[in-house]
């Protein structure tokens, strides 16, 4: 099956630096990457995602970028806010019914 | 507004009890998934559902089952709850097939003592 790791575990910024979260998956055939922002004590949510038609995609101040040969795939954000101190999990699917998730990374970021 | 549901934030257990916990989802969603969080480990599948009736396994299926007796709702049961069974579990739904968004409840922490 899909294995997919994620690192750093753990990542601490000065507010306004960028940061980049990496992303490595093992089965060929994974087609969709989405990345999910976990915020303390509330649910993930989706942030962003790609697909694998596509190798770089952006909104405001995040963005993704997918290697598909290389089979890994980051996340950066750039001017980084308090607000994005989260723990952000990367995940893989071929398009069957599952995710696989990568372990998380904590963020914080230092005002 | 979409909206998943879990039927308790926090669950106090004792071992060998058998545990309940329940997920509830308005959005018609065909798939519904339920995951362990646990530190460093991020989100693990123990099962899913695709259909009323119909489950597969996660990764980490032993000690678990599941229950889809309706479309909206996804039961996890812990026959007998063991102490490496406290975690925080998460429920989530989407729309058939693996490129949806998932969205999540807002989790059931359980401790087994």
């Amino acid at each position: 099956g899909e294995n997919v790791e994620q690192h750093p575990s753990t990542l601490s910024v000065q507010e306004g630096d960028s940061a980049v979260i990496k992303c490595t998956y093992s089965d060929s055939a994974s087609n969709y990457f989405p990345w999910y922002k976990q915020e303390l004590g509330k649910r993930p949510q989706l942030i962003i995602d790609i697909r694998s038609n596509v190798g770089e995609k952006k909104d405001q101040r995040i963005a993704v970028t997918l290697n598909k040969t290389a089979k890994h795939f980051s996340l950066h954000i750039t001017e980084t806010q308090p607000e994005d101190s989260a723990v952000y999990f990367c995940a893989a699917s071929n398009a069957g019914n599952m995710l696989t998730f990568g372990g998380g990374t904590r963020l914080m970021v230092k005002p | 507004d979409v909206k998943v549901t879990q039927s308790s934030r926090y669950l106090v257990k004792r071992t060998g009890e058998k545990v309940f916990l329940e997920c509830v989802q308005d959005m018609d969603h065909e798939n519904m998934f339920w995951y362990r969080q646990d530190p460093g480990l991020g989100l693990r599948l123990i099962y899913f559902s695709y259909d009323v009736k119909m489950k597969e396994k996660g990764d980490i299926p032993e000690g678990y089952s599941v229950s889809r007796e309706k479309k909206e709702r996804f039961s996890l049961i812990l026959e007998s709850a063991s102490t490496n069974q406290t975690s925080m579990y998460l429920c989530a739904s989407s729309l058939k097939g693996g490129t949806y968004e998932q969205y999540f409840g807002p989790g059931t922490r359980l401790t087994v003592t």
